[in-house]
């Protein structure tokens, strides 16, 4: 089965610094690789989808890449509404199923 | 504007069964796949399950496969999860989640299932 992985869990920043999550998978993925932000008592808000795609509404200072068996998502100046948690998510083609990483908080440094 | 909303969560005693509903609004519900997914602290996000638009094809955790039962009613613009034999590892936040291009783009407010005795 694919493990996901996501680095840091915890990750402490100020507003306006460029942040970046990362995403393993223990084998290689393809492209159906999916983030979202979430924040306390809230469902996930959908922000990438198929690696490096920008979800309509979501700021622009949200990117997403992928390279082979990992994937990154990137803020690239902070806000105060970016502290949240971030979770990576894959779908699995030869058999449906989804997985989820096990999330990224960013907090107030 | 899109909106999902679950009911249906509460207290069950272990072994019980539950029936998780979603009312879909502001959208073709026959259109799209449409997803179960669950949270809990300890184990984060979990797809559950999900199925097609026309209810043909379902797809389930290994956790859960025989024990839930996901299915929709187009015509009532409604999502269910119907829940067996619970457990204590059932407890959680339960989403309903609409699927676009592989990755849930909406989603509802939740409802929590505590299975305790």
């Amino acid at each position: 089965d694919i493990q996901m992985t996501q680095s840091p869990s915890t990750l402490s920043a100020s507003v306006g610094d460029r942040v970046t999550i990362t995403c393993r998978a223990s084998q290689s993925l393809s492209n159906w690789l999916a983030w979202y932000q979430q924040k306390p008592g809230k469902a996930p808000k959908l922000l990438i989808y198929k690696a490096s795609i920008l979800e309509t509404g979501v700021p622009s200072r949200f990117s997403g890449s992928a390279s082979g068996t990992e994937f990154t998502l990137t803020i690239t100046s902070l806000q105060p509404d970016d502290f949240a948690t971030y979770y990576c998510q894959h779908y699995k083609t030869y058999f449906p199923a989804f997985s989820f990483g096990p999330g990224t908080k960013v907090d107030i440094q | 504007e899109v909106q999902l909303v679950e009911s249906g969560g509460g207290l069950v005693l272990p072994g019980g069964s539950l029936r998780l509903s979603c009312a879909a609004s502001g959208f073709t519900l026959n259109s799209y796949l449409m997803s179960w997914v669950r949270q809990t602290p300890g184990k984060g996000l979990e797809w559950v399950a999900h199925i097609n638009q026309d209810g043909s094809e379902k797809y389930y955790v290994d956790s859960v496969k025989g024990r839930f039962t996901i299915s929709r009613d187009n015509a009532d613009n409604s999502l269910y999860l119907q829940m067996n034999s619970l457990t204590a590892e059932d407890t959680a936040v339960y989403y309903c989640a609409r699927l676009a291009i592989w990755s849930f783009d909406n989603w509802g407010q939740g409802t929590l299932v505590t299975v305790s005795s």
